[in-house]
């Protein structure tokens, strides 16, 4: 069975700071995906990255930065210089690698609150 | 990324009756996906919908509550029955990637609220 935990319920920041979001996963698969969504208030589930198993490099994209840490099975995303627009309930997600899109598995999501 | 619209936005049903959700993409996908958000709460993936094939159920979901239908490659309907305050949800649908496999993109979610 797969599972993800984002212990995080909810994160209140100050514009321009940094914050970690954590993501914590269980599986079996030896080989599987780690996903980032986010879901602004309109509700819309966007994608922001996908990670593969056997791929443990860091990746930046803007302010966005991932680390992937198969040992402790992590997957925590940081958001540098926070804006306001970056509000919105942030979703890990697992699945497993089977060579097309499968079950997406989602840990209970984490709140940021970015004020000025 | 695929564009994926859903038919209605929200609604607000009375208890006992049905209502059928749209999904619409604007290109072919294998793959298509339902997911429910109850709320407050995370999603969880309700069946797989593949053309020419019956759609998969996840534990926890029939099809006598959730018939789903996908009569091409670009579009599927999630039909949610006898519905009660319990269905309450945000209802999204979901396509792999044209260009991306192994990734999902979601529509804009169905807000779906019974009385």
């Amino acid at each position: 069975a797969q599972k993800v935990t984002q212990a995080q319920t909810e994160i209140s920041v100050v514009e321009k700071e940094d914050v970690t979001l954590d993501c914590v996963y269980e599986t079996r698969d030896t080989t599987y995906y780690l996903f980032w969504y986010k879901q602004p208030p309109s509700g819309e589930l966007v994608f922001l990255i996908r990670r593969n198993s056997f791929d443990e490099q860091n990746e930046i994209s803007g302010r966005y930065s991932w680390n992937f840490q198969k040992s402790t099975s992590s997957f925590n995303f940081t958001i540098t210089a926070s804006q306001v627009v970056d509000s919105a309930v942030y979703f890990c997600a697992l699945s497993p690698y089977t060579g097309t899109a499968s079950k997406l598995t989602f840990g209970t999501g984490t709140r940021l609150q970015v004020t000025l | 990324s695929a564009v994926i619209s859903q038919k209605p936005s929200r609604d607000i049903c009375q208890r006992g009756t049905s209502l059928t959700i749209q999904c619409q993409v604007d290109s072919q996908v294998t793959m298509m996906f339902w997911y429910r958000q109850q709320p407050g709460q995370s999603l969880t993936l309700i069946a797989t919908a593949n053309q020419g094939s019956e759609a998969t159920y996840e534990s926890g979901f029939v099809i006598d509550k959730f018939p789903i239908s996908r009569p091409n490659l670009t579009f599927s309907t999630l039909t949610v029955s006898n519905m009660s305050p319990e269905d309450s949800s945000i209802y999204l649908c979901s396509v792999e990637s044209p260009s991306r496999s192994d990734t999902q993109y979601f529509g804009p979610g169905t807000r779906l609220t019974v009385l």
